[in-house]
């Protein structure tokens, strides 16, 4: 068990709808990663955010967004879905500093129908 | 921007032979390194890191890397492999206040 809780586990939903990804960081960890992993892309970083900012961004579409709330949790709002938004995301969380190892979850799987 | 590369897609081996998967990176700068598996319906979970030090690190599950800075690579290793190793492995490379890269993963299917 990693520490970091993802919700739900699985989302099943239809093109243009809007979805909304859970992720509690591991107790103490200020870091929380979102990473996008399909068959065809491989894992691709989304967006990183540190005690509530914003700290990095990668390939997110701006059809994505994220916020990390004052408990440390984080979301990922996922709109406008399109087929090829189906992938697994993945939330993980690290302790501060690049030498700190990323800690994931077990991922949602999103299906786009 | 650093890169990372796993060669091998795919590494088919039998059951209690000895097994590596190479892991080659590019940076300017120098970099923290780390190898992640994979099993089935799971998320990522850390096997080992190379922060400094030993160039030979151990990890759990019987796997170990050695970090070789002239040749730039991260190959990791075990001994002899069992059935529950079946898994993507992937590496990471993570330059001092950069980002994360993964390589692109391979897939070790252990032959019994």
């Amino acid at each position: 068990d990693s520490g970091v809780t993802q919700t739900p586990k699985h989302l099943i939903t239809a093109t243009g709808q809007r979805v909304t990804l859970r992720c509690s960081p591991r107790s103490g960890d200020l870091s929380v990663y979102w990473y996008q992993q399909s068959l065809d892309q491989g894992l691709q970083f989304l967006i990183q955010y540190y005690n509530g900012e914003e700290r990095a961004k990668g390939n997110i579409l701006e059809r994505f967004s994220a916020q990390q709330f004052p408990d440390l949790h984080s979301e990922l709002n996922l709109s406008s879905l399109e087929l090829g938004d189906s992938a697994l995301y993945f939330c993980a969380s690290s302790a501060t500093g690049s030498n700190q190892p990323q800690h994931f979850g077990d991922g949602t799987r999103l299906s786009i129908l | 921007a650093q890169s990372v590369t796993q060669l091998d897609s795919q590494v088919p081996v039998f059951e209690e032979a000895p097994v590596e998967l190479r892991c080659n990176y590019s940076s300017s700068v120098s970099v923290y390194l780390f190898w992640y598996v994979q099993y089935p319906n799971q998320g990522l979970q850390l096997l080992l890191k190379y922060l400094s030090g030993s160039t030979l690190v151990k990890g759990i599950n019987g796997f170990e890397a050695e970090f070789n800075k002239s040749q730039t690579s991260f190959h990791l290793r075990k001994p002899s492999v069992h059935i529950s190793d079946t898994a993507e492995y992937f590496c990471a490379v993570r330059p001092k206040n950069e980002k994360l890269t993964f390589g692109t993963g391979t897939r070790l299917t252990i032959i019994p």
